[in-house]
Parts: structure tokens; sequence; C-alpha cells
């Protein structure tokens, strides 16, 4: 597609249960990373695959939340027994670099994730 | 002290005039820096990208980077109605996975 897509937009789900989020990057880009943004603030890093290496997963804030990206193109974030402190908008951006310090990222409209 | 920090404002200017936006980064081997434009309840929009010291122009905006200072700026020249947003300065430091790290934005409103 031209741009990254996520899905759901918006997800309601009641506490304790398990919510996935899914993103599809700009097709060709090998880089894809998950933020949270809170309202007033910058996203936040969470983690980072290249093709379908996890490269950095030290933005997860606990080991409720995991992500994967099988084929090295679609990727879903997964968390888990959800609590409300995890609402937030869930944000993902790809980029076309694999190495060096050119990086451009460029995001998706992101899901916002409410936990009741 | 956050690794990057920019006043959140809100900043407000005349339509017509030259609206800067400042922020500062405390990692000194930061290599990579981006300014990305949000509005409200929409995604983050990178428009400009900036790797060496100095000035980067593309249309009304210009981008400035001082390593030595640790500090990048963005100018708006001519502001419009339509630049009123919230302008997110990120940075991404050597070594680690190329996430950006963001400060918490500027509030830009351009005044008719």
């Amino acid at each position: 597609g031209a741009g990254v897509s996520q899905s759901p937009r918006y997800k309601v789900t009641k506490r304790g249960q398990d919510v996935a989020l899914r993103c599809d990057p700009i097709s060709g880009h090998v880089s894809l990373y998950w933020y949270r943004q809170a309202l007033g603030q910058g996203p936040e890093f969470l983690t980072y695959f290249n093709y379908e290496a996890q490269q950095d997963k030290s933005g997860l804030p606990n080991d409720r939340f995991s992500a994967e990206r099988p084929e090295g193109s679609i990727s879903t974030l997964t968390i888990q027994r959800t609590e409300q402190r995890d609402s937030a908008m869930y944000r993902c951006a790809s980029s076309l670099a694999t190495s060096g310090s050119y990086n451009e990222q460029f995001f998706g409209p992101g899901t916002r994730l409410t936990v009741l | 002290q956050k690794e990057v920090e920019q006043n959140s404002g809100p900043l407000s200017v005349p339509e017509g005039a030259i609206a800067s936006l400042n922020c500062t980064y405390s990692d000194r081997v930061s290599q990579s820096f981006f300014w990305y434009r949000q509005y409200s309840g929409k995604s983050p929009e990178l428009i400009m990208s900036i790797y060496s010291n100095g000035d980067k122009e593309d249309g009304r905006f210009t981008a400035q980077l001082n390593k030595a200072s640790q500090y990048v700026s963005l100018l708006i020249r001519d502001s419009q109605p339509s630049d009123s947003a919230t302008y997110l300065c990120a940075v991404v430091n050597t070594g680690s996975a190329r996430q950006l790290t963001f400060g918490s934005g500027t509030q830009l409103t351009v005044l008719p």
C-alpha cells in the first residue's frame, strides 16, 4: 500500500483480556517499529524488527507485551491480560534502511486502545 | 534530564511571521535528527531530517543543527494557519536500534 496501515483503529477491551494489534508497513520497508504515545507526549519506543528478526525489545514495559513479524512484513503486537494502564495510542512506523544512520521512519494512523 | 527537550509552548505567531522551534538533546553521539508535525488526533508526519551541522532548507522549512551545542531547530517562514500543529523533535543515537527518541513536542498556533 501507499503508507503504513494499522488495524484495528480503535480497540476497547475489558481488563484481563488479550489484544492483538496489527501493522502493515510500507511495501519494501525492511525495518518496522512499534511505539506507544500518551496524550501530550511524543511516541515512546517499544520494539523493532529488521525483516523478521526482532532486534530490540528493550522498550516493552513487561512480559505481557510481545511482538512478532514472522514473514518480514506484517507485524502483530500482542498484549496479554490487559490492564487499564495499557490504555494508549499504539503506533507503528517503518523505514527503508537496514543499516547506517539514515533512518526516516513513517508512521501509521495508530490503534487507540482503551482498557476498561 | 530528559534525552530530548522541547519547550511545550504553546507558541503563537501571526500569519506570515517566522516560527522558531527549538530542541536540545543530551547524547553527544546522536547522529540523526528529525522534525515531525502532528495535527490533533493524527499521526506524526515527517517534515525534515538533518544529519550534519548547518542548515537544511525545504520550501518554507529550515532545519538547523549544531552538534557542539547539542541543539537542533526548525524555522517555518511565512507561517500559515495550516501550520498550526504540534511539532516533535526526534533523535537517533549511535549504537541504538535506530529507534527515535522524541521530545514532548511544541504546540504551535498561527493566528490569522
